[in-house]
């Protein structure tokens, strides 16, 4: 059974840093692309970053130049680096496995991690 | 606002079959880039509903169905049970954006 586990959150003030991690099980993750989608409180869904498993990486406007993913295929664990944070990035962080079809879908989902920026 | 546009809410009695839309552009749905669905259940993880316009998962009873057609798609759910009371949302990819796009989210109440 795939399963994927994210931590890492908690409350940071604006300006601060956050690493969100997502321990993978269960399928060959190095083989596979990963994303981070968000969902701030009462609100819908947004696409975060995506790396590919070849290394490319892949961002919404909003955040490049702040956030920094990565992947640690030997320990099947995703990453997401959060420098210069905002009220704005209060949100759940989900990591999702990436379907291998090219521009696809996500599935399965982690349980999610509340980042909350205040202070 | 939402590259994707949905209906805030829909709505329909049990056993009544309703439909949620999602309406895009020339730069996502309309380039044929597939669309997705996702169902959120209160206080849950988004689970995948719909994949590539119309193939639902394992496990996904086909009350739920998909269709596209040139720059939208729909989500029909028929036999309204009362745990389909959740968000439904749609995701494709957006080429001039580049990036991957949601729907604002639609709740469902199964009145």
């Amino acid at each position: 059974e795939v399963q994927l586990v994210e931590s890492g959150g908690g409350l940071v003030q604006p300006g601060g840093s956050l690493r969100l991690s997502c321990a993978a099980s269960g399928f060959t993750f190095s083989s596979y692309a990963m994303t981070w989608v968000r969902q701030a409180p009462g609100k819908g869904l947004e696409w975060v970053s995506t790396i590919g498993a070849s290394g490319n990486t892949y961002y919404v406007d909003s955040v490049k130049g702040r956030f920094t993913i990565s992947r640690d295929n030997s320990k099947n664990t995703l990453f997401l680096q959060m420098n210069s944070l905002r009220a704005e990035d209060t949100a759940v962080y989900y990591c999702a496995k990436k379907a291998v079809v090219s521009k696809s879908w996500f599935d399965p989902w982690g349980q999610g991690t509340l980042v909350t920026v205040s202070s | 606002q939402s590259v994707l546009a949905q209906p805030p809410s829909v709505s329909g009695a049990p056993g009544q079959r309703v439909t949620i839309s999602c309406t895009g552009s020339s730069s996502n749905i309309g380039a044929d880039f597939d669309v997705h669905w996702y169902q959120q259940l209160p206080e849950t993880a988004p689970k995948l509903l719909i994949y590539g316009n119309n193939n639902r998962p394992s496990g996904v009873p086909d009350r739920f169905s998909g269709s596209k057609s040139a720059t939208s798609a729909s989500l029909a759910i028929s036999g309204l049970q009362t745990e389909d009371e959740a968000d439904y949302y749609c995701q494709s990819y957006d080429t001039s954006l580049s990036a991957w796009v949601f729907g604002g989210g639609t709740k469902l109440t199964v009145l």
